[in-house]
């Protein structure tokens, strides 16, 4: 069973340095989204692909964060000049978005965490 | 998407049944209840969803109000590693809708030897 994998699962980095995690969903899913989960908070949206286009920002993803998904398959998030603030559980998803049907489920990944010191 | 409310714990005997409530008063008609959980350092992991009839799996059973201001997600015999974080979750699905899933806090749900 191919789910959705990310790397790393865990990153160190000191403040000011900048990051950049990898997200491989399950294979033939077109969407892929991205969320961040601090300590005791439910995960909070951040962006999704439609294929390879970048189709909505939350505005939690403020101007060092940025996201690609080149071929439509993996993709990446990077974060430059990390800040303290930036300390969190970032969660990756999937999903298989059909035109025929309304339906579409989500799939997460294992998370990278992220300790910015 | 239609705001949540849930227990923030809950406690279960191993071998009982666990039955989680959410409340989601504002639905509307095309909204789907979705569930998930989180067990403790792992990514959520999807269990189930319905629209307005009741829905069973393998994993667990959802039963929707005929109202649809409520749920009841049903773990029929719990084991100690369904100990985790549930998250009810309300949204539109499909016809270019909100996509993202919107998680509250959730229940903690410790499942006692």
């Amino acid at each position: 069973d191919t789910g959705v994998s990310q790397d790393p699962r865990h990153k160190i980095t000191k403040r000011g340095q900048n990051v950049t995690f990898r997200c491989d969903p399950i294979s033939e899913h077109n969407r892929l989204y991205w969320y961040r989960q601090t300590l005791g908070q439910g995960p909070e949206f951040l962006t999704y692909f439609q294929n390879e286009a970048q189709l909505e920002k939350s505005r939690l993803l403020s101007d060092r964060f940025s996201a690609e998904r080149p071929k439509g398959s993996f993709s990446t998030l990077e974060i430059q000049r990390t800040e303290q603030g930036d300390s969190a559980m970032y969660l990756c998803a999937s999903s298989l978005a059909r035109a025929s049907g309304p339906q579409e489920t989500q799939y997460f990944g294992p998370g990278t965490r992220l300790l910015v010191l | 998407d239609a705001k949540t409310t849930q227990p923030p714990s809950m406690d279960c005997a191993e071998g009982r049944a666990a039955n989680l409530p959410c409340n989601h008063s504002t639905i509307s008609g095309n909204e789907y209840v979705y569930w998930y959980r989180q067990i403790h350092s792992q990514g959520p992991q999807y269990i189930i969803h319905g629209l307005k009839n009741n829905e069973t799996n393998e994993m667990a059973s959802l039963i929707i109000t005929e109202d649809r201001k409520s749920s009841t997600l049903i773990l029929p015999h719990a084991t100690l590693r369904d100990t985790a974080v549930y998250y009810c979750i309300v949204r539109v699905v499909g016809g270019g809708s909100n996509y993202k899933l919107t998680f509250g806090k959730g229940t903690l749900l410790t499942v006692n030897p």
